[in-house]
Order: structure tokens, then sequence, then C-alpha cells
């Protein structure tokens, strides 16, 4: 069964360091999506992406984050410089048609910033 | 923003029994999704209802969708100690995104 694919599963990072978040999204698809799950809370939404650009993102997507999708099967989520309340499991996303069907996502990349 | 909330936050059961979930949102929906997450892992997709379903069954769950209290419900049957979990609904408005309720903790005990 295709599956999202992220790495690394877990980053440890000084504060104020880029951080590099990545993930292989499944292959036929063109939605592509970053959530933030903070320890024993809620799943929250990031930022969409489509046709190489930004679809929709969240008041937590602020100038310290941006994506990319330098080739034709990554997706990656940039921290410039962490702060310690980035601490958290971030999840990578696609989907086939966008909301309209289910997302799949991948495992996580648990971050944690000292 | 919308957002799920879902109630109860926990639930703990035996194994055999039927656990149910709730799910209420704010705005009117194209879809809303049940995802399911093992501590620590990522989210898995169980099952879509659309706006205009009231209705759906997959195995041994069940979701219904009462768009004009804006609630939805997952019920489980038959639970097994594997279903142990955190559930959250998800909500598709017009715009192309998930927006996650707060989830239900459910443990089944052997």
């Amino acid at each position: 069964e295709p599956e999202v694919t992220q790495t690394p599963s877990h980053q440890v990072t000084q504060m104020g360091q880029e951080v590099i978040l990545r993930c292989v999204p499944i292959s036929n698809h063109l939605y592509f999506y970053w959530y933030r799950q903070i320890l024993g809370q809620k799943v929250e939404f990031l930022v969409s992406f489509y046709n190489n650009e930004i679809s929709e993102k969240s008041e937590i997507f602020d100038d310290q984050f941006s994506v990319e999708r330098p080739d034709g099967s990554n997706f990656t989520l940039k921290i410039r410089s962490t702060k310690l309340e980035d601490s958290a499991m971030y999840f990578c996303a696609s989907s086939e048609t966008g909301g309209f069907t289910e997302a799949f996502f991948g495992q996580g990349t648990r971050l944690t910033v000292v | 923003s919308q957002q799920g909330e879902e109630d109860p936050q926990a639930l703990s059961i035996q194994e055999g029994e039927n656990a149910t979930m709730n799910c209420s949102y704010k705005t009117s929906i194209n879809n809303l999704q049940w995802y399911r997450q093992n501590s620590g892992r990522g989210l898995v997709h169980l099952i879509l209802i659309r706006s205009n379903e009231r209705e759906k069954h997959s195995g041994r769950l069940r979701v219904t969708l009462d768009t004009s209290k804006k609630s939805s419900s997952l019920l489980i049957t038959a639970s097994r100690a594997a279903d142990t979990a955190s559930y959250f609904c998800a909500t598709v408005d017009n715009t192309d995104k998930l927006i996650f309720g707060t989830g239900t903790r459910l443990q089944v005990f052997p």
C-alpha cells in the first residue's frame, strides 16, 4: 500500500537553529499539507500546497516557516529560527484530490527544540 | 476558525463493549472524516462521510452525521484492546484543509 514517508523520525535542535523536515508524498497525489501536534494537544493545520504554491496557511505559519517542493517527490517544511514552542510532532499529508478525499498522513517527525 | 469538539475527552471500556464518540462542529461542511492515532504515531484515516449522507458503515465502525445539529458520532462495536487509541474527527469545508477536533482517548481493557 502506498504511504507517505517522513524523515527524520526525531530531530533535536538548539533554539535559533534552522531545521528542515522532509516528506515524500504518495506519487500521484497533488495536494500536500503540513500539520503539527504539540504533545497531548490537538492536531493543528499549518499549510496546504498545490500546484507549486501555498493554497492556504494558518496563523501559526508565520515568516519563520516555509515550504518547498524542490523536486518531483519531496515536500519540505523549513523552520528558519526555531523556538522552544516549536517543539511538536509535525505531520505531512497528501491527498489525491484535496480535502474531498481522505488524506494520507506520514508517521510524523518529532521535533525537540532545546 | 471552524473546530470540532469531541466528547467525551476520555473513555474507558471493557473488551466486547461498544464505544461511542461524538463530534460537534461550527460551520457548514463538505464532509467529515474520522481518524485514529496510536500513541505517538501517525494519523490513520478511518472513514469519510459526506454532507449529504446520514450514516456510513465500515467493518465494526458506524458513523452518523446530523448536519442540522452539526454533529457526528463514531460507534465502534465489539471493541478490542487493539482499538485503544485517540480518535479525531476532522471537517472539510469549502477550503482545502482538514480541521481536526480535540480528540477522544479510548482505552479498552482486556
